[in-house]
């Protein structure tokens, strides 16, 4: 099956720095891939949906000066939290869907954990 | 995005059927069901969707009310690697073929 890694697994930065988070289809190309946070018991938020070579569709609430998506190849999807605060700390998700089997799946990465300190 | 209604949680012993039941009672006609589970510390994984027939495939069955209002997935064995929160969502293609995902079943497979 498709296989999205995403890097890193968690990460701890101190606050005002920023940190990025790489999402890659290993064995597919995406021309999508959307990202989600979530918070500890709580469920996946979609953040913003990422087309390759464009710029990023934001959801209502998420701001795009903080949040900075870049597609720049059908592998490859980067989610850069700008200068990060406590409140940034969550659970962040990616997600793809494989050019061949169409919108019906979507592939998740494993998650990446930050903490800001 | 149209909603869906699922039970905050639910048990099962190891090794019985689950059924795990949620409402869209808004669905259009142009959403499909879809399914994700999520272990853990994980990202969620693909289980199953559908639009208007039942569907089954090698993790799970999805039954469809004929009114496509409510939806109930079916595992035919549980076992302890199926604890998880189990996420029904509509997809359509009006909403960009977004996934929304609601608040999610808690599964718990009793020994």
């Amino acid at each position: 099956g498709a296989v999205v890694s995403q890097h890193p697994s968690w990460v701890i930065c101190k606050s005002g720095t920023s940190v990025k988070i790489e999402c890659r289809s290993l064995d597919f190309q995406a021309t999508t891939m959307f990202w989600y946070r979530q918070f500890p018991k709580q469920s996946l938020m979609l953040m913003a949906t990422s087309n390759e070579g464009s710029k990023a569709t934001y959801e209502q609430g998420v701001e795009k000066d903080k949040f900075l998506i870049n597609h720049a190849s059908l592998t490859l999807s980067t989610l850069t939290v700008t200068s990060a605060h406590p409140e940034d700390s969550s659970f962040y998700i990616c997600s793809a869907r494989d050019l061949k089997t169409g919108p019906e799946k979507l592939f998740f990465g494993s998650g990446t954990q930050l903490s800001v300190l | 995005d149209a909603k869906t209604t699922q039970p905050n949680s639910m048990e099962s012993n190891e090794e019985e059927p689950v059924h795990l039941p949620c409402n869209h009672s808004t669905i259009s006609g142009t959403d499909y069901i879809h399914w994700y589970r999520q272990l853990p510390s994980q990202g969620p994984e693909y289980v199953i969707h559908g639009l208007t027939s039942n569907v089954n495939n090698r993790m799970a069955s999805l039954a469809i009310a004929e009114d496509r209002k409510s939806s109930t997935l079916i595992l035919h064995r549980a076992t302890l690697r199926d604890a998880a929160v189990y996420y029904c969502i509509l997809r359509g293609s009006n909403t960009g073929n977004q996934f929304y995902f609601g608040t999610g079943t808690s599964l718990t497979v009793i020994p």
